[in-house]
């Protein structure tokens, strides 16, 4: 049964240090979303990934977080200096495309982040 | 751009009643639009889409949605639900841009008692 991993499933930290998230999409998918799920705002994409290749990191502060895809069974996010603000349940899903919009987003089960 | 409103952010409903959770959409071009379903500490994940075709479109777990490009909804329905259909509901759309995202609507909680 092929699923999205996420780790850590939890991380608390203190204001100021970093954090990074590690996703590993479904094996062959060769698009990578990263979503922030708050109360406030509800799910927001962050960054998107096809082929390794970022397209749109428009949803992240670009001061403080990053993206990258090492290679195709490694996706990170990382927050540096990390803020009480960015406490969230962060997502990535993973989904095979050829570039239309009807394909499955597959979501892994998220990084809940409290930042103290 | 595109947006989805979701009316409701809670709808309680009885075991074995049926519900509609509500879904509204804006866009200029046209637009594919799914339903997620988010259990309590975990991802999302698919119940239906419509692409195009049949404008009824059936999912998992005994869902249906209806596409209505008039009133530019997408409306989940289910007959009779089930304690486990308890969850949070995510309607979303994209559009052909080439991109490929969703939007996402802020979710309804169905909160099914018995």
């Amino acid at each position: 049964d092929a699923r999205v991993t996420q780790t850590p499933r939890h991380k608390v930290t203190e204001m100021g240090q970093e954090v990074t998230m590690r996703c590993q999409p479904i094996l062959g998918h060769n698009t990578v979303f990263w979503y922030r799920q708050t109360m406030m705002q509800g799910l927001e994409l962050l960054a998107y990934f096809r082929n390794r290749a970022p397209l749109d990191d428009s949803g992240m502060p670009k001061d403080r977080f990053s993206a990258e895809m090492p290679d195709a069974t490694l996706a990170t996010l990382k927050i540096q200096p990390s803020e009480p603000r960015d406490s969230a349940v962060y997502f990535c899903a993973s989904g095979l495309t050829s570039g239309g919009p009807n394909y499955e987003q597959y979501f892994g089960p998220g990084t809940r982040l409290t930042v103290t | 751009a595109q947006s989805v409103t979701q009316l409701d952010s809670q709808v309680p409903v009885f075991e074995e009643a049926p519900v509609e959770l509500r879904c509204n959409y804006s866009s200029s071009v046209s637009v594919y639009l799914f339903w997620y379903v988010q259990y309590p500490n975990q991802g999302l994940q698919l119940l239906l889409k419509y692409l195009s075709g049949s404008t009824l479109v059936k999912g998992i777990n005994g869902f249906e949605a209806e596409f209505n490009k008039s009133q530019t909804s997408f409306h989940l329905r289910k007959p009779s639900v089930h304690i486990s259909d308890t969850a949070e509901y995510f309607c979303a759309v994209s559009v052909d841009s080439g991109y490929s995202t969703l939007t996402f609507g802020k979710g309804t909680m169905l909160l099914v008692s018995p």
